[in-house]
């Protein structure tokens, strides 16, 4: 089982829809939960992080998290053409030394 | 946000050479950096954590000979590929956590190597 696993994707979604991105991992003990954005050809850049059960809102963007599932989501609402990118779920845990632990990444097309 | 930095940006080499990379927290001390590296259409995968005043942690399968790592200072950590071959033709991405204690990591903006 991989550590961190994503919905597949690619996800298309009109302008204007949300899109809802999903993440699940296996280290119970996980405690820092990351969603970055990654153009192409570009370096991964940090757009929320969440520590605690529940949601986080920032801007057009909603982290969610459920521990007890395992889970971590990302919602992107009003998404624009300037949204389409690969979207990392990262993962960081006491047990791994504090590394970051990535998933596959989602492709994001919003079509205008 | 925090800014890092890498140098260069991108870089071609004949098969054989060695390349230096350069990874530079601008704004900040860093005694912990990290390298990874990504190829086409795949995630990303930690090579090693570098480690200001000590040696690299080298994640498994990673060739600590190949792949030299010396975090010179708090804000500098390099990454030598040595003795390159197209294999090693990659994206490679080096970040570092901000602030002590803490584990939001701030990638750097990557360096392209094509060995040839």
């Amino acid at each position: 089982q991989k550590e961190v696993e994503q919905n597949s994707g690619p996800l298309s979604v009109p302008e204007g829809a949300i899109a809802s991105l999903n993440c699940t991992y296996s280290d119970r003990g996980s405690q820092s939960f990351f969603w970055y954005r990654q153009y192409s050809g570009k370096s991964p850049e940090l757009i929320m992080f969440i520590y605690s059960n529940g949601d986080k809102e920032d801007g057009r963007f909603t982290a969610q998290l459920n521990k007890a599932s395992q889970y971590v989501s990302l919602l992107i609402r009003d998404s624009q053409p300037s949204d389409s990118a690969t979207y990392l779920c990262a993962v960081n845990s006491r047990s791994n030394d504090y590394k970051l632990s990535f998933g596959a990444g989602t492709t994001v097309t919003v079509r205008a | 946000g925090a800014v890092v930095s890498q140098h260069p940006s991108w870089v071609i080499c004949k098969s054989g050479t060695s390349v230096k990379i350069e990874c530079r927290s601008l704004d900040f001390q860093a005694t912990t950096m990290f390298w990874y590296r990504q190829f086409p259409k795949q995630s990303l995968m930690l090579m090693a954590t570098s480690n200001e005043g000590s040696k690299a942690t080298y994640e498994q399968g990673v060739e600590k000979d190949k792949f030299l790592i010396n975090h010179a200072s708090l804000t500098l950590s390099t990454l030598t590929v040595t003795s390159a071959h197209p294999e090693d033709s990659s994206f490679y991405i080096c970040s570092a956590p901000v602030g002590v204690g803490t584990d939001t990591q701030y990638f750097g903006p990557g360096t392209r190597l094509t060995v040839l």
